[in-house]
């Protein structure tokens, strides 16, 4: 598996609260992208990064923000946790040659 | 933007015989088709992918044709053994200096009995 870690890995919150989660990489990469996991609806992008201080949005950012302020780490912040926010929430790896994405090992967050 | 149908939903194939997945894709800007595998409780991970100047493309028992005119791409799977269970994803992008938006398929559960 390419160098990504995902912190925390499972999280119980409650409505209304903030959550951050946290991808950190070791493989110097650009691209950085979190994804939320959900049945039915396999993988959808919520915001990406093509660089340090640049995002953007992805399919499904409301309620969602994100920041990097380092190579190696991609911030999302739930700024007011809903119970539609429960999911599984991966982040994912790709360097410009080739395109290929990796993905971290997944962040299990339930909003009660 | 992009839309990405896939089928079917579940596969159940005896050990041996051959799977296939198929997507369709709505962009006619997508030239980058990847294909993920995931296991239960674990990370998806890429198995093959193919580029739009490309028709076909094969890795030991995997591969994936790609029809631009039709859109639409399809996972072949050969002589499928046990550990091939898992849930399979289509996607798709349009490459471009910006990073690789992925749009995915909904997944196909996959079988595999003895």
């Amino acid at each position: 598996d390419a160098g990504i870690t995902q912190s925390p890995r499972h999280k119980v919150t409650e409505t209304g609260t903030p959550v951050t989660l946290r991808c950190h990489q070791t493989e110097n990469h650009r691209y950085m992208y979190w994804y939320r996991q959900d049945p039915g609806h396999g993988l959808r992008l919520i915001h990406y990064s093509y660089g340090v201080k640049d995002t953007d949005k992805g399919e499904v950012s409301d309620g969602y923000s994100v920041s990097r302020s380092k190579t190696e780490d991609f911030l999302l912040t739930l700024e007011s946790a809903t119970s539609s926010q429960t999911s599984v929430y991966f982040c994912a790896i790709s360097a410009p040659a080739g395109y290929e994405q990796y993905f971290g090992p997944g962040t299990r967050l339930t909003v009660t | 933007g992009e839309n990405v149908e896939q089928h079917p939903s579940t596969l159940s194939v005896q050990e041996g015989d051959s799977a296939v997945i198929k997507c369709t894709y709505s962009d006619s800007a997508s030239n980058y088709f990847p294909w993920y595998k995931q296991e239960l409780g674990k990370r998806p991970q890429l198995i093959i992918d193919i580029r739009s100047n490309v028709g076909e493309k094969k890795d030991q028992r995997i591969a994936v044709t790609l029809n631009k005119t039709a859109k639409h791409f399809s996972l072949h799977i050969t002589e499928t053994q046990p550990e091939d269970s898992a849930v399979y994803f289509c996607a798709a992008s349009e490459l471009t200096g910006g990073g690789n938006k992925l749009t995915f398929g909904t997944g196909t559960q996959l079988k595999v009995e003895l």
